[in-house]
């Protein structure tokens, strides 16, 4: 089945306890990105990789950091989470760029920093 | 500045009656408008998405329509089910760029019995 997958669906930490959060897809997607979604400011990407080892900040990247070592994976780290950070992280892929192709995405994952 | 704005914010509406969800935006060079339906806590899915040159499209119960001139677009849920309630996002993409994805904040449409 084609898919996004993310690890974990849910995590509780606190502050400064670094932590990644892994992203998958399968579909030999070239595209993948990270959202978070916070009520009422609706989806915003923090980084995006149009290929492997290519990766670029979108809108809210501070904090966070990603790598893209292979086509399939695009995994999320906060080094030094903190409280600000809580919120709802979504992964997507597209098969070249964003703008022109469907994004498929993740379940989520839903992320309390104490 | 680019924009997608949604309205209204939030709806309740009766199992079985229709609804229209409203999304402008002032994105240029436009590209393309995606409607996504999104379950709570879980991931947008793509209900269509319309290029410049489609006025209206279909999927199932939902039927978008985009107007470029008045960069306007709708989302019509015809005979809504409790499994419609959920949050529409309507999304923009410009043409400069692989990357230029613009969000609406969303609709959260509630159906009752």
């Amino acid at each position: 089945e084609a898919q996004v997958t993310q690890n974990p669906r849910y995590l509780i930490t606190v502050t400064g306890k670094k932590l990644t959060v892994t992203c998958s897809q399968n579909m030999n997607h070239e595209y993948m990105s990270w959202y978070r979604q916070d009520p009422g400011l609706g989806l915003r990407q923090i980084y995006y990789s149009m290929n492997v080892e290519v990766t670029d900040k979108g809108d809210v990247p501070e904090g966070y950091k990603v790598s893209r070592k292979e086509k399939r994976n695009f995994p999320l780290i906060l080094e030094s989470p903190s409280p600000n950070q809580t919120s709802l992280y979504f992964c997507a892929s597209s098969l070249l760029g964003a703008g022109p192709n469907e994004q498929f995405f993740g379940p989520g994952t839903r992320l309390t920093v104490l | 500045k680019n924009q997608v704005e949604q309205s209204p914010q939030s709806l309740i509406i009766l199992e079985g009656k229709n609804c229209t969800l409203q999304c402008n935006y002032t994105v240029s060079p436009f590209s393309n408008l995606r409607w996504y339906k999104q379950d709570t806590g879980r991931g947008p899915v793509s209900l269509t998405i319309m290029t410049f040159s489609e006025n209206t499209k279909s999927n199932g119960r939902y039927t978008a329509t985009l107007d470029a001139d008045t960069k306007q677009s709708s989302l019509h849920i015809t005979a809504s089910q409790l499994s419609d309630s959920a949050s529409y996002i309507c999304v923009v993409s410009s043409l400069t760029g692989a990357n230029n994805l613009f969000f609406g904040t969303g609709t959260r449409l509630t159906v009752i019995p």
